[in-house]
């Protein structure tokens, strides 16, 4: 089973600040990362797809990088409806597994 | 409008089951692959199992391989999981999701249905 480790497990930080969020596999994933927001009571929400691609209606400050085993999500300003979990996920191989959680808060 | 809609959740005790279904809506359900993603309370997402668009392969987590079965009816647009011999750890919310084409992202997820296992 591949295990995604994501850091911080916490960030906090102000309006208008650039956010990064990592997320570390276990093992080779090549580019097959996805990162997802949740808000408070809601479903997940895709984000990225295949490590840097932006799905569809999300906004450009929303940026995803690498590969391999080491990637990142960048928020280059953070908006207030930013504030929310974000959760990375692999589809490399079965079984299909999800990172721990970044919980980005309101500094 | 593109949607999944879940339903069937509820309380079951330890040992029962339980049928939860989705009703997809707004796009061509059998070309897609379908899946179930659980979230206990306060903690993080967990895949539970995926179903091929064409042939019905079927794929399932470990923590539920031998419980749990996941079907589809293509021409009614709707998965299934039926869930047996429930434990204390299958109390989650339960979301369907879409996989992108390709086996990709999972690029649309339903509201979620509520399980609770409890005596």
């Amino acid at each position: 089973e591949i295990v995604l480790t994501q850091s911080p497990a916490t960030l906090s930080l102000s309006p208008g600040e650039r956010a990064t969020l990592s997320c570390r596999a276990s093992q080779n994933i090549d580019f097959y990362l996805a990162w997802y927001q949740q808000k408070v009571g809601q479903a997940p929400r895709l984000l990225i797809y295949d490590a840097f691609n932006r799905a569809t209606d999300i906004p450009a400050r929303f940026s995803g990088s690498g590969s391999g085993t080491d990637f990142t999500l960048t928020i280059s300003s953070l908006e207030p409806e930013d504030f929310a979990v974000y959760y990375c996920q692999q589809r490399r191989s079965w079984p299909l597994t999800f990172g721990q959680g970044t919980r980005l808060e309101i500094k | 409008e593109v949607y999944l809609l879940e339903s069937g959740g509820g309380l079951v005790q330890p040992g029962g089951s339980l049928r939860l279904l989705c009703a997809a809506s707004g796009f061509t359900f059998n070309n897609y692959v379908m899946n179930w993603v659980r979230q206990a309370p306060g903690k993080g997402l967990e895949w539970v199992s995926s179903i091929a668009e064409y042939d019905g392969r079927t794929f399932y987590a470990d923590s539920v391989k031998g419980r749990f079965t996941i079907s589809r009816d293509n021409p009614k647009s709707t998965l299934y999981l039926q869930l047996n011999s429930l434990r204390g750890q299958d109390t989650a919310v339960y979301y369907c999701t879409r996989r992108a084409s390709g086996w990709g992202a999972f690029d649309l997820w339903g509201q979620g249905t509520k399980v609770t296992v409890s005596s």
